[in-house]
């Protein structure tokens, strides 16, 4: 069955320092796409990266990044340059290709403290 | 920009009570999602919608139902609410035949607080 798994319920960072989020996952279907979504304690869920199974690279947008490794089955989000407002949950989410409904599998999420 | 709206941010209601969580998107997007959020489960799907008067139960509809008359507005019900349902609830959009790398949209939740 699918499955996202996100091991780290807490994480702290200095600011301007980079931090890694972690995420792995588990599908048979060889078509799928992964999304990270940022939520900050007034609770909206704002999306902020994706990568797809069959993409080459590993997704980019403005400082956030995506380590891609298919082998391994994760897609860990990293954060450049971390900001006092980068302080919210993280959720890793995964979207397989078979569906046309849009449906996501949500991970646990991760807790990220910037600390100045 | 898709919008999709939450009608109460916080709710508090009594042990027993019908309570109803409504959510409207402006996009005519086909599927609509039910979501219960809560500390180290994240967002657990409890029911979604592909079309009107159609639904699909979740990982855990135990203890809900929901109602899908109009395209638009996609409610959730529970039907005599207890304590261990008091949590944050969250309500996404999806248009079908979307690139597959466009993601849900959500609404800004709604904190529920059953006493």
């Amino acid at each position: 069955a699918q499955k996202i798994t996100q091991t780290q319920p807490g994480m702290f960072v200095q600011e301007k320092e980079a931090v890694t989020l972690d995420c792995t996952y588990d599908t048979s279907d060889p078509s799928y796409g992964l999304f990270w979504y940022k939520q900050p304690s007034s609770g909206e869920m704002i999306f902020l990266i994706y990568q797809g199974s069959y993409d080459q690279q590993n997704a980019t947008e403005g400082r956030y990044s995506l380590n891609f490794q298919k082998a391994r089955k994760s897609a860990n989000l990293v954060i450049s340059a971390s900001q006092l407002g980068d302080s919210a949950m993280y959720f890793c989410a995964m979207r397989e290709g078979s569906s046309n409904t849009g449906k996501l599998i949500f991970g646990q999420g991760t807790t990220l403290q910037v600390k100045p | 920009d898709v919008k999709v709206t939450q009608s109460s941010r916080y709710l508090v209601k009594r042990t027993g009570e019908k309570v109803f969580l409504e959510c409207v998107q402006d996009m005519d997007h086909e599927n609509m999602f039910w979501y219960r959020q809560d500390p180290g489960l994240g967002l657990r799907l409890i029911y979604f919608s592909y079309d009107v008067k159609m639904k699909e139960k979740g990982d855990i509809p135990e203890g809900y139902s929901v109602s899908r008359e109009k395209k638009e507005r996609f409610s959730l019900i529970l039907e005599s609410a207890s304590t261990n349902q008091t949590s944050m609830y969250l309500c996404a959009s999806y248009r079908t035949g979307t690139p597959f790398n466009q993601p849900q949209h959500f609404g800004d939740g709604t904190r529920l607080s059953i006493l």
